[in-house]
């Protein structure tokens, strides 16, 4: 069964630390991405990466970066949190080929409060 | 560039209820149609997905087909149970990035 995971469900920081989300992935995808969730807005692609060590602005990367140094691991890195960073955060991995190509898998969600 | 369009909820219907959600898109080039549902709590999960023009989607009673002559994309469901309530995302894939709509949350009542 395919498998993203995300290293914390809940996450509580506050304004100006710097804050890491981790997200692996077990279905050996080329792509991964991270999205932010607001409620009305749907789901806004912060930064998205097609290869290791390779990365690509989303619609919203100001105030993130991230890095993918191995296949399976995606981070995103808040480098000085603000409140207006409070958001759900969602990883996603696909791939291009094979019977389910381009489907996105999910995982759970990373909800963070920035105080 | 690339839009999705889905009508605004919240939807609130009857068990047993039919179910329309609609989508539109814009897009150049042809696109793969989705839609995801997610559960309370979850992340976004695949409910179904048309990746040609005519194709039909179905899944768990769910089937949406893929129409160009109007872009759209409606999801459909004859008889909706209180599982079923959840926020439901029509989303178009064109190369690497996913176009996702706003979301339509739906609320099931007994």
């Amino acid at each position: 069964d395919v498998k993203v995971t995300q290293s914390s469900r809940y996450l509580v920081k506050r304004t100006g630390e710097k804050v890491f989300l981790e997200c692996v992935q077990d279905m050996d995808h080329e792509n991964m991405f991270w999205y932010r969730q607001d409620p009305g807005l749907g789901l806004r692609l912060i930064y998205f990466s097609y290869d290791v060590k390779m990365k690509e602005k989303g619609d919203i990367p100001e105030g993130y970066s991230v890095s993918r140094e191995k296949k399976e691991r995606f981070s995103l890195i808040l480098e000085s949190a603000s409140t207006n960073q409070t958001s759900m955060y969602l990883c996603a991995s696909n791939s291009l080929a094979g019977a389910q190509k381009e489907t996105q898998y999910f995982g759970p969600g990373t909800r963070l409060l920035v105080l | 560039g690339d839009s999705v369009t889905q009508m605004e909820g919240p939807v609130t219907l009857s068990e047993e209820a039919f179910l329309t959600i609609n989508c539109t898109y814009t897009a150049t080039g042809y696109p793969s149609l989705f839609w995801y549902v997610q559960y309370p709590g979850e992340g976004l999960q695949l409910l179904l997905k048309a990746t040609k023009a005519d194709d039909k989607g179905s899944n768990k009673g769910f089937e949406a087909t893929y129409r160009k002559e109007t872009t759209s994309f409606h999801l459909e469901k004859g008889s909706v149970q209180v599982s079923d309530s959840a926020v439901y995302f029509c989303a178009l894939t064109g190369g690497f990035k996913t176009i996702f709509g706003a979301g339509t949350r739906l609320f099931v009542k007994a």
